[in-house]
């Protein structure tokens, strides 16, 4: 079964940092790979997807991913932080052909002001 | 822009009482996703519909939660009685045909007192 990872429960970066909110999938077959975001006592909106085009996607809010098969990860970055960036964030995946979506349990953003 | 609808947003509920959320994904998707989600963790599924069947309800207390969706659109989840663990986020998400990824609602916050 496919399972999401995310290190760091709880990111901390100072606003015009950068940031980098990492995530490992498991799957031997590269899946189809997400990043949501959630605001409090909201549902998630969808970030950026990697569908098996291009290895670095681009998302809204200036945030990018690069997908790497060697390293099973799709890390989420944004050159620099900015205090609306804080928030909830979670990794998902699914595989072609089976379409559950399975989650990461999420990086809580902090920006220091 | 089409969203994914929810009702209600918030609900508290005595133990043993019985409660239901509503769900109406965005028109033509035919799948439609009932996710758990208790506070500080990821989303859980716990029910995938494909048009009005069910996929997989495998993480689904069945002894207390049912999901329906009649006709294909919209679609109900119900827990009876509730629990003081059933207390969290519950989200509906809806994907179509395809696109592999998922839109989300706002979700119902439960509170079980």
């Amino acid at each position: 079964a496919q399972s999401v990872t995310q290190l760091g429960s709880h990111v901390s970066v100072s606003e015009g940092a950068l940031v980098l909110l990492r995530c490992n999938y498991s799957s031997s077959v590269p899946p189809y790979l997400f990043w949501y975001v959630q605001y409090p006592n909201q549902g998630l909106q969808l970030l950026l997807k990697y569908t098996s085009a291009a290895t670095l996607v681009k998302g809204i809010n200036g945030f990018e991913a690069e997908f790497k098969k060697s390293e099973t990860s799709f890390h989420l970055t944004k050159p620099s932080a900015h205090m609306s960036d804080a928030a909830e964030y979670f990794c998902a995946a699914s595989n072609f052909g089976n379409e559950k979506l399975t989650f990461g349990t999420g990086t809580r953003l902090t920006i220091i002001p | 822009e089409a969203e994914v609808a929810q009702s209600p947003r918030y609900k508290i509920t005595e133990k043993s009482q019985a409660v239901a959320f509503w769900c109406d994904p965005i028109s033509g998707h035919a799948t439609l996703y009932w996710y758990r989600q208790i506070l500080g963790q990821g989303p859980e599924l716990l029910v995938q519909f494909q048009d009005e069947s069910v996929v997989d309800d495998s993480q689904l207390p069945k002894d207390r939660f049912s999901a329906e969706r009649l006709k294909g659109v919209d679609s109900t989840l119900k827990i009876q009685p509730a629990e003081l663990g059933d207390s969290a986020m519950y989200l509906c998400a809806s994907r179509g045909d395809i696109d592999p990824w998922a839109f989300f609602g706002q979700g119902t916050r439960l509170t079980v007192v």
